[in-house]
Protein backbone atom coordinates (compact mmCIF):
# COMPACT_ATOMS: atom_id res chain seq x y z
CA UNK A 1 0.00 0.00 0.00
CA UNK A 2 1.75 3.39 -1.26
CA UNK A 3 2.45 5.84 1.68
CA UNK A 4 1.08 9.62 1.63
CA UNK A 5 3.13 12.37 1.88
CA UNK A 6 1.27 16.08 2.40
CA UNK A 7 2.25 18.88 4.26
CA UNK A 8 0.66 19.56 7.85
CA UNK A 9 -0.70 22.97 7.15
CA UNK A 10 -1.08 25.44 4.81
CA UNK A 11 -2.50 29.18 5.35
CA UNK A 12 -4.53 31.02 2.79
CA UNK A 13 -6.58 33.78 2.14
CA UNK A 14 -9.80 34.51 0.36
CA UNK A 15 -9.77 34.33 -2.80
CA UNK A 16 -6.55 32.81 -3.52
CA UNK A 17 -6.00 29.41 -5.54
CA UNK A 18 -4.77 26.72 -3.21
CA UNK A 19 -2.39 23.74 -4.08
CA UNK A 20 -2.12 21.07 -2.05
CA UNK A 21 0.54 18.35 -3.28
CA UNK A 22 0.83 15.22 -1.89
CA UNK A 23 3.43 12.79 -3.05
CA UNK A 24 2.82 8.65 -3.02
CA UNK A 25 6.66 6.95 -4.55
CA UNK A 26 5.39 3.22 -4.25
CA UNK A 27 2.03 4.21 -5.98
CA UNK A 28 1.17 0.34 -7.92
CA UNK A 29 -0.10 0.54 -11.70
CA UNK A 30 -4.11 0.06 -10.73
CA UNK A 31 -4.03 2.64 -7.65
CA UNK A 32 -6.31 5.85 -7.69
CA UNK A 33 -5.04 8.66 -6.16
CA UNK A 34 -8.23 9.97 -3.95
CA UNK A 35 -8.66 13.19 -1.79
CA UNK A 36 -11.57 14.00 1.24
CA UNK A 37 -12.05 16.91 3.24
CA UNK A 38 -13.38 16.99 6.51
CA UNK A 39 -14.27 19.45 8.27
CA UNK A 40 -14.58 19.66 12.33
CA UNK A 41 -17.18 18.00 13.75
CA UNK A 42 -18.20 15.98 10.61
CA UNK A 43 -16.77 12.68 8.82
CA UNK A 44 -14.90 12.98 5.62
CA UNK A 45 -16.66 14.31 2.08
CA UNK A 46 -15.22 13.12 -0.88
CA UNK A 47 -13.98 15.63 -3.33
CA UNK A 48 -11.69 14.09 -6.69
CA UNK A 49 -10.08 11.55 -7.77
CA UNK A 50 -7.87 10.50 -10.24
CA UNK A 51 -5.30 8.31 -12.14
CA UNK A 52 -3.25 10.21 -14.41
CA UNK A 53 -2.97 14.02 -16.42
CA UNK A 54 -5.76 16.05 -14.80
CA UNK A 55 -9.44 15.35 -13.74
CA UNK A 56 -11.63 18.69 -12.54
CA UNK A 57 -15.23 18.39 -11.43
CA UNK A 58 -17.21 21.29 -10.03
CA UNK A 59 -15.08 21.56 -6.56
CA UNK A 60 -11.37 21.30 -7.74
CA UNK A 61 -8.97 20.19 -9.81
CA UNK A 62 -6.24 17.40 -9.79
CA UNK A 63 -3.00 17.00 -11.69
CA UNK A 64 -1.08 14.09 -11.51
CA UNK A 65 2.00 14.08 -13.47
CA UNK A 66 2.87 11.28 -15.73
CA UNK A 67 5.42 9.52 -13.19
CA UNK A 68 2.15 9.42 -10.80
CA UNK A 69 4.73 9.69 -7.64
CA UNK A 70 2.54 12.79 -6.81
CA UNK A 71 -0.56 14.70 -7.27
CA UNK A 72 -1.48 18.54 -6.58
CA UNK A 73 -4.80 18.88 -5.31
CA UNK A 74 -6.38 22.31 -6.68
CA UNK A 75 -8.86 24.84 -5.38
CA UNK A 76 -9.82 27.92 -7.30
CA UNK A 77 -10.57 30.99 -4.97
CA UNK A 78 -11.15 29.43 -1.86
CA UNK A 79 -13.28 30.96 0.95
CA UNK A 80 -13.40 30.55 4.28
CA UNK A 81 -15.60 27.63 4.61
CA UNK A 82 -13.04 25.97 2.55
CA UNK A 83 -11.18 25.74 5.85
CA UNK A 84 -10.72 21.77 6.74
CA UNK A 85 -8.54 18.54 6.49
CA UNK A 86 -7.93 17.67 3.23
CA UNK A 87 -6.41 14.11 3.01
CA UNK A 88 -5.11 12.34 0.06
CA UNK A 89 -5.18 8.92 -0.25
CA UNK A 90 -4.04 6.19 -2.59
CA UNK A 91 -6.96 3.64 -3.52
CA UNK A 92 -6.64 0.54 -5.52
CA UNK A 93 -7.58 -3.10 -6.11
CA UNK A 94 -5.13 -4.16 -3.03
CA UNK A 95 -7.38 -2.61 -0.82
CA UNK A 96 -10.90 -3.87 -1.49
CA UNK A 97 -12.73 -0.37 -1.38
CA UNK A 98 -10.70 0.00 2.16
CA UNK A 99 -9.26 3.83 2.94
CA UNK A 100 -6.59 4.58 4.76
CA UNK A 101 -6.01 7.77 6.09
CA UNK A 102 -2.53 9.81 6.20
CA UNK A 103 -2.14 12.57 8.64
CA UNK A 104 -3.91 15.25 6.23
CA UNK A 105 -2.89 18.92 5.42
CA UNK A 106 -5.16 21.71 7.92
CA UNK A 107 -5.98 24.51 5.14
CA UNK A 108 -7.16 27.33 7.00
CA UNK A 109 -7.95 30.10 5.04
CA UNK A 110 -8.12 33.97 6.31
CA UNK A 111 -10.06 36.89 5.62
CA UNK B 1 -24.92 9.82 -2.79
CA UNK B 2 -25.70 8.06 0.51
CA UNK B 3 -27.07 9.50 3.74
CA UNK B 4 -26.01 8.23 6.75
CA UNK B 5 -26.89 8.44 10.67
CA UNK B 6 -25.36 7.05 13.64
CA UNK B 7 -26.83 6.83 16.99
CA UNK B 8 -26.08 8.10 19.51
CA UNK B 9 -24.57 11.22 18.09
CA UNK B 10 -22.72 11.18 21.55
CA UNK B 11 -22.06 9.65 24.98
CA UNK B 12 -20.41 9.80 28.27
CA UNK B 13 -19.54 6.31 29.50
CA UNK B 14 -17.77 4.83 32.44
CA UNK B 15 -15.08 2.66 32.09
CA UNK B 16 -15.95 -1.16 31.84
CA UNK B 17 -19.09 -0.94 30.50
CA UNK B 18 -19.87 -1.43 26.06
CA UNK B 19 -21.48 0.79 24.08
CA UNK B 20 -23.12 -0.42 20.89
CA UNK B 21 -23.00 2.76 17.76
CA UNK B 22 -25.91 2.34 14.87
CA UNK B 23 -25.20 3.10 11.79
CA UNK B 24 -28.29 3.20 9.03
CA UNK B 25 -28.32 4.20 5.21
CA UNK B 26 -30.65 5.31 3.69
CA UNK B 27 -29.97 2.64 0.40
CA UNK B 28 -28.87 -0.75 0.33
CA UNK B 29 -24.93 -1.24 0.16
CA UNK B 30 -22.66 -4.33 0.37
CA UNK B 31 -19.45 -2.33 1.62
CA UNK B 32 -20.00 -1.00 5.15
CA UNK B 33 -16.65 0.38 7.40
CA UNK B 34 -15.91 1.45 10.19
CA UNK B 35 -13.25 3.97 11.40
CA UNK B 36 -12.16 5.38 14.84
CA UNK B 37 -10.88 8.78 14.73
CA UNK B 38 -8.37 10.07 18.03
CA UNK B 39 -8.78 13.48 19.15
CA UNK B 40 -6.48 15.59 16.40
CA UNK B 41 -6.02 12.82 14.64
CA UNK B 42 -6.65 11.35 11.63
CA UNK B 43 -8.95 8.45 10.96
CA UNK B 44 -7.77 4.90 11.23
CA UNK B 45 -10.02 2.21 9.51
CA UNK B 46 -11.14 -0.83 12.46
CA UNK B 47 -12.98 -3.25 10.40
CA UNK B 48 -14.95 -4.10 7.08
CA UNK B 49 -18.29 -5.16 7.49
CA UNK B 50 -19.93 -6.50 5.02
CA UNK B 51 -22.79 -8.52 4.68
CA UNK B 52 -23.28 -11.50 4.07
CA UNK B 53 -19.71 -11.92 5.78
CA UNK B 54 -17.82 -12.27 8.94
CA UNK B 55 -16.08 -8.52 9.47
CA UNK B 56 -12.89 -8.22 8.67
CA UNK B 57 -10.07 -6.57 11.30
CA UNK B 58 -7.50 -4.33 10.65
CA UNK B 59 -4.49 -4.43 12.16
CA UNK B 60 -4.39 -3.87 16.05
CA UNK B 61 -7.97 -4.40 16.21
CA UNK B 62 -9.77 -7.19 17.57
CA UNK B 63 -13.34 -9.00 17.26
CA UNK B 64 -13.70 -9.18 21.11
CA UNK B 65 -13.21 -5.34 21.31
CA UNK B 66 -15.29 -4.34 18.65
CA UNK B 67 -17.77 -6.81 18.04
CA UNK B 68 -19.50 -5.48 14.65
CA UNK B 69 -23.05 -7.03 13.13
CA UNK B 70 -24.39 -6.47 9.80
CA UNK B 71 -27.86 -8.09 9.86
CA UNK B 72 -28.85 -6.34 6.28
CA UNK B 73 -27.78 -4.17 3.49
CA UNK B 74 -28.73 -1.01 5.37
CA UNK B 75 -27.78 -1.39 9.04
CA UNK B 76 -25.02 -1.94 11.01
CA UNK B 77 -23.67 -2.24 14.44
CA UNK B 78 -20.37 -1.45 16.15
CA UNK B 79 -19.54 -2.19 20.18
CA UNK B 80 -16.91 -0.79 22.12
CA UNK B 81 -16.24 -3.40 24.60
CA UNK B 82 -14.87 -3.30 27.98
CA UNK B 83 -14.23 0.38 27.33
CA UNK B 84 -11.20 2.70 29.22
CA UNK B 85 -10.63 5.97 28.67
CA UNK B 86 -8.17 5.25 25.77
CA UNK B 87 -11.17 4.09 23.74
CA UNK B 88 -12.65 8.15 23.83
CA UNK B 89 -12.62 8.95 20.31
CA UNK B 90 -14.96 10.02 17.13
CA UNK B 91 -16.46 6.96 15.75
CA UNK B 92 -17.71 6.71 12.02
CA UNK B 93 -19.04 4.29 9.56
CA UNK B 94 -18.72 4.72 5.89
CA UNK B 95 -20.34 3.35 2.87
CA UNK B 96 -18.78 1.91 -0.27
CA UNK B 97 -19.96 1.19 -3.67
CA UNK B 98 -23.53 2.85 -3.54
CA UNK B 99 -24.88 2.32 -7.52
CA UNK B 100 -21.59 1.22 -8.48
CA UNK B 101 -19.49 4.49 -7.64
CA UNK B 102 -16.25 4.42 -6.19
CA UNK B 103 -16.79 7.12 -3.36
CA UNK B 104 -17.32 6.58 0.26
CA UNK B 105 -20.06 7.82 2.14
CA UNK B 106 -19.65 8.48 5.85
CA UNK B 107 -21.66 9.30 8.49
CA UNK B 108 -21.32 11.98 10.83
CA UNK B 109 -19.21 10.01 14.03
CA UNK B 110 -20.47 8.98 17.05
CA UNK B 111 -18.36 11.06 19.94
CA UNK B 112 -18.08 8.84 22.43
CA UNK B 113 -15.89 9.74 25.82
CA UNK B 114 -14.88 7.56 28.76
CA UNK B 115 -14.67 8.40 32.04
Amino acid sequence: LAKTTQPISMDSYEGQEVNITCSHNNIATNDYITWYQQFPSQGPRFIIQGYKTKVTNEVASLFIPADRKSSTLSLPRVSLSDTAVYYCLVRGGSTLGRLYFGRGTQLTVWP
Amino acid sequence: SAVISQKPSRDICQRGTSLTIQCQVDSQVTMMFWYRQQPGQSLTLIATANQGSEATYESGFVIDKFPISRPNLTFSTLTVSNMSPEDSSIYLCSVGQVKGADTQYFGPGTRLTVL
